[in-house]
């Protein structure tokens, strides 16, 4: 059973980088694309980016400028840094794995989400 | 963006019910479309994809259609398991994009 766990401080204080790691039990990093996506109540579901496992990434681009997400297969880990962080990056941000078949694809499964909070 | 718009943003149903919640694109997906549930303080879990396929697992009350602009999710004699808010997501292009989710209450 794939699992996903995201971890990271609570707690970030304005204009500071946001630092969170996904780490995946039941299945390897390799073949899969892995998703990072945030929810706020003001702003719903908001996808922020992707890293496929080779490392090629793609980003949200209201939000590129400010975001990396990698990966470390040795660790099976994916991680999120979101740089200059404002109070509106306070969110629940889950990682996510994509699935994929016949040129189709989804977000499944999820981690339990974490609270981000920004503010000093 | 390709903007998603689900309406209603909330119903009332009771256990036994049949719902359609209904997902529109801003421009054409074709069947790029996925559905998921969510629950208070739980992540979202997938429930369809490609509009039309039922993930392994649940249950096949769940059902979905349309393609181009326009979607719908069904379900099919409502349980109580089933009252949660339910978002669709547009896989078509980049960036994926959710829809603002439809709240599905118990009356």
């Amino acid at each position: 059973q794939v699992q996903l766990q995201e971890s990271g401080p609570g707690l970030v204080k304005p204009s500071e980088t946001l630092s969170l790691t996904c780490t995946v039990s039941g299945s390897a990093i390799s073949d899969y694309s892995w998703n990072w996506i945030r929810q706020s109540p003001g702003k719903g579901l908001e996808w922020i980016g992707y890293i496929f496992y080779s490392g090629s990434t793609d980003y949200d681009p209201s939000l590129k400028s400010r975001v990396t997400i990698s990966v470390d297969t040795s660790k099976n880990q994916v991680s999120l840094k979101m740089r200059s962080v404002t109070a509106a990056d306070t969110a629940v941000y889950y990682c996510a794995r994509e699935g994929r078949s016949s040129g189709y694809d989804w977000l499944d499964p999820w981690g339990q989400g974490t609270l981000v909070t920004v503010s000093s | 963006d390709i903007q998603m718009t689900q309406s209603p943003s909330s119903l009332s149903a009771s256990v036994g019910d049949r719902v359609t919640i209904t997902c529109r694109a801003s421009q054409s997906i074709s069947n790029y479309l996925n559905w998921y549930q969510q629950k208070p303080g739980k992540a979202p879990k997938l429930l369809i994809y490609a509009a039309s396929s039922l993930q392994s697992g649940v249950p096949s009350r769940f059902s979905g259609s349309g393609s181009g602009t326009d979607f719908t999710l069904t379900i099919n004699s409502l349980q109580l398991e089933d009252f949660a808010t339910y978002y669709c997501q547009q896989s078509y292009s980049t960036p994926t994009t959710f829809g603002q989710g439809t709240n599905l209450e118990i009356k």
